[in-house]
């Protein structure tokens, strides 16, 4: 059973400073995403990340992708209050090899404090 | 295009009611997925459909049905409402390797 596990669960930072949200997988994938949820509403994408290696940028965000280790990684640079959010990672289900079908992290909290 | 709607938004039942929660996407999708969302916890896939007349079982599926008629519509049932089923419920539709997701229900069982 594909098991996902984000860290930190909640995360408070100062703007300006750096943070990085770890998500780690029980199984190979080849396809992760990123996602975030503003309360009360949907889920926004923010990256799909398809291979061994592969790193997406966009903003003060910064998502990579190591296969072997089963980890991803969300790094945030230069916090800024917009970002406050709950940030979470997902897998596919098979592997990498069908749609439709994730596997989520439980969530991490973050908020940006001035 | 609309993209992916769901309605109702809110709903209040009593344990043991019955109903259905509409999903329906415009962009021709073939692949369409419905998950639950608890406090606390990511989402989990509760039923998905590759294409009308097709549909199976995801993680958590006791207590809902699916059909898939159409390549549109996809809606969930709840056969007899528990309070466990208490939770926002969202629909999403998928192209390749990129997901589209409703605005949610938001369902409270009493």
């Amino acid at each position: 059973e594909l098991k996902v596990e984000q860290n930190p669960l909640f995360l408070s930072m100062q703007e300006g400073k750096n943070y990085t949200i770890y998500c780690n997988y029980s199984t190979t994938s080849d396809r992760l995403y990123w996602y975030r949820q503003d309360p009360g509403k949907s889920l926004e994408s923010l990256f799909v990340l398809l291979s061994n290696g592969a790193v997406k940028q966009e903003g003060r965000l910064m998502a990579s992708l190591d296969t072997k280790a089963r980890l991803s990684t969300l790094h945030i640079t230069a916090a800024v209050h917009d970002l406050s959010a709950t940030y979470f990672c997902a897998v596919d289900m098979d592997g990498g090899t069908s749609y439709g079908k994730l596997t989520f992290g439980q969530g991490t909290i973050l908020t940006v404090h001035p | 295009n609309a993209g992916v709607t769901q309605t109702p938004k809110f709903q209040v039942l009593k344990t043991g009611q019955s109903m259905t929660l509409q999903c329906a996407q415009d962009m021709n999708h073939e692949y369409m997925s419905w998950y639950r969302q608890d406090p606390g916890m990511g989402l989990r896939l509760i039923h998905y459909s590759v294409g009308a007349g097709i549909t199976d079982q995801g993680e958590v599926p006791n207590g809902y049905n699916v059909s898939r008629s159409t390549t549109e519509d996809f809606p969930l049932r709840l056969l007899s409402a528990a309070p466990s089923q208490t939770s926002v419920y969202f629909c999403a539709s998928t192209r390749g390797t990129q997901e589209y997701f409703g605005p949610g229900t938001r369902l409270t069982v009493t």
